[in-house]
């Protein structure tokens, strides 16, 4: 059955210039979180959606970032004006129920390797 | 000090023999504890996970929790060199209306020699 997807699987954006990363959840899964994952690093939290409702964005470095899931399914995380420190590994992954409780595996997309020149 | 915290490693562990992977985490009120396994240039995928103290056993897979003095271990036992990965330890902070985050560890590189 089809997982996770993410694209672009490989992105190198300039200093300065925005970058969209799309990712595609198991159909049905309610619960959709993204994460930032440097070299060496366990994966850091940056924001989840239940369906639509974006209802924890703490994680979110700063105001260049965004994201977005208006139709409860396909989600977008957008950086504004990239730098060198977001290059990172973007990791979305998907939950069939809300939150992070024990029956409430999390699957996680390929990722998407962005490196700010 | 980190919210959860694992040796980096590398953890090296000749083949046959077991793997004890250790977790601390520093918020009491945590309560579900996950492993993941990286394979490197792979995205996590979950081994285990456990909430009540105590063992849970799992095939090969053991994981371990001691709520009293916070730590989480992961035992690989008659290990095989398709375990070398590196493995995460994540603990959910303590759930409120507004909160849904997982905290991870950076991972414990394991290798296992032929």
């Amino acid at each position: 059955g089809a997982g996770v997807s993410q694209s672009p699987r490989y992105k190198v954006a300039k200093r300065g210039q925005d970058v969209a990363l799309r990712c595609d959840p198991i159909s049905g899964h309610v619960s959709l979180f993204w994460y930032q994952q440097a070299l060496g690093q366990g994966p850091e939290f940056l924001t989840y959606f239940q369906n639509e409702a974006q209802l924890d964005k703490s994680g979110l470095p700063s105001d260049r970032f965004f994201a977005e899931r208006p139709e409860g399914s396909v989600s977008t995380l957008k950086i504004q004006r990239t730098q060198q420190e977001d290059s990172a590994v973007y990791l979305c992954a998907s939950s069939l129920i809300s939150g992070t409780g024990i029956y409430n595996e999390q699957f996680f997309g390929p990722g998407t390797r962005l490196t700010v020149l | 000090q980190k919210e959860v915290e694992q040796n980096s490693g590398p953890l090296s562990v000749p083949e046959g023999a077991i793997a004890s992977l250790n977790c601390t985490y520093s918020d009491r009120g945590s309560q579900s504890f996950f492993w993941y396994r990286q394979y490197s240039g792979k995205s996590p995928e979950l081994i285990m996970f456990i909430y009540s103290n105590g063992d849970k056993e799992d095939g090969r897979f053991t994981a371990q929790l001691n709520k009293a003095s916070q730590y989480v271990s992961l035992l690989i036992r008659d290990s095989q060199p398709s375990d070398s990965a590196t493995y995460l330890c994540a603990v959910n902070r303590p759930p409120t209306d507004s909160n849904y985050q997982l905290i991870w560890g950076a991972g414990t590189k394991l290798i296992i020699k032929p």
